[in-house]
């Protein structure tokens, strides 16, 4: 079984639906990560948690919510989605001793 | 300036050839650099990290790093048809929680 798990795979919404993405991970890892990929733009991340009490905002966190319901998991929402929001998602984990972050396999979102 | 700059490519080698992928990092404060390769639609995974100055070698790649010129790169000897991907080059910065920045990678293509 895959470390990084992401729910849903692939989601097509419309503009103004609340929308959650989900992360789960077996790595017991205590540091997640949510990313964005858009092409020529890279990977940007938009929270990150260090524990279930500890969230912050990465740089571009304006639309965006997150949960960290455990340690496991951790929850990026989106509010109102609007049609530049459509990228694809990455969930990360690291551990607090080391710099390598593991990802998921991705959730391609479209909002139309 | 960009805080990690790759040039987008593509960069097309023939098979058998050395691949070499460059970046650049504005931060001199950066303590360490990885390399994560990603295959179209895939998640990112990582390749090599390297801390210090100078080179490090596993298996078919090597990390060079230039930390007076702000520099990192990546050598693929023996280039396969199956090292086609794109390369990111991250950064973590030694400041607040260590965050890491990506670039927006390199698209390598090794010609058969």
């Amino acid at each position: 079984d895959a470390d990084v798990t992401q729910t849903p795979r692939n989601r097509i919404t419309k503009t103004g639906k609340r929308i959650m993405l989900e992360c789960s991970q077996t790595k017991g890892h205590d540091r997640m990560y949510w990313y964005r990929q858009d092409p020529g733009l890279g990977l940007r991340l938009i929270y990150y948690s260090f524990d279930v009490k500890d969230i912050n905002k990465g740089e571009i966190s304006d639309g965006y919510s997150v949960s960290r319901q455990a340690q496991a998991k951790f929850s990026l929402s989106l509010e109102s989605a609007i049609p530049n929001q459509t990228a694809l998602y990455f969930c990360a984990t690291s551990d607090f001793s080391k710099d390598t972050q593991y990802f998921g396999p991705g959730t391609r979102l479209t909002v139309l | 300036q960009k805080e990690v700059e790759q040039n987008s490519g593509p960069l097309s080698v023939p098979e058998g050839a050395i691949a070499s992928l460059n970046c650049t990092y504005s931060d001199r404060v950066s303590q360490s650099f990885f390399w994560y390769r990603q295959y179209s639609g895939k998640s990112p995974e990582l390749i090599m990290s390297i801390y210090s100055n100078g080179d490090k070698e596993d298996g078919r790649f090597t990390a060079q790093l230039n930390k007076a010129s702000q520099y990192v790169s990546l050598l693929i000897r023996d280039s396969q048809p199956s090292d086609s991907a794109t390369y990111l080059c991250a950064v973590r910065r030694l400041q607040g929680y260590q965050k890491v920045t990506f670039g927006t990678g390199t698209k390598l293509q090794v010609i058969p």
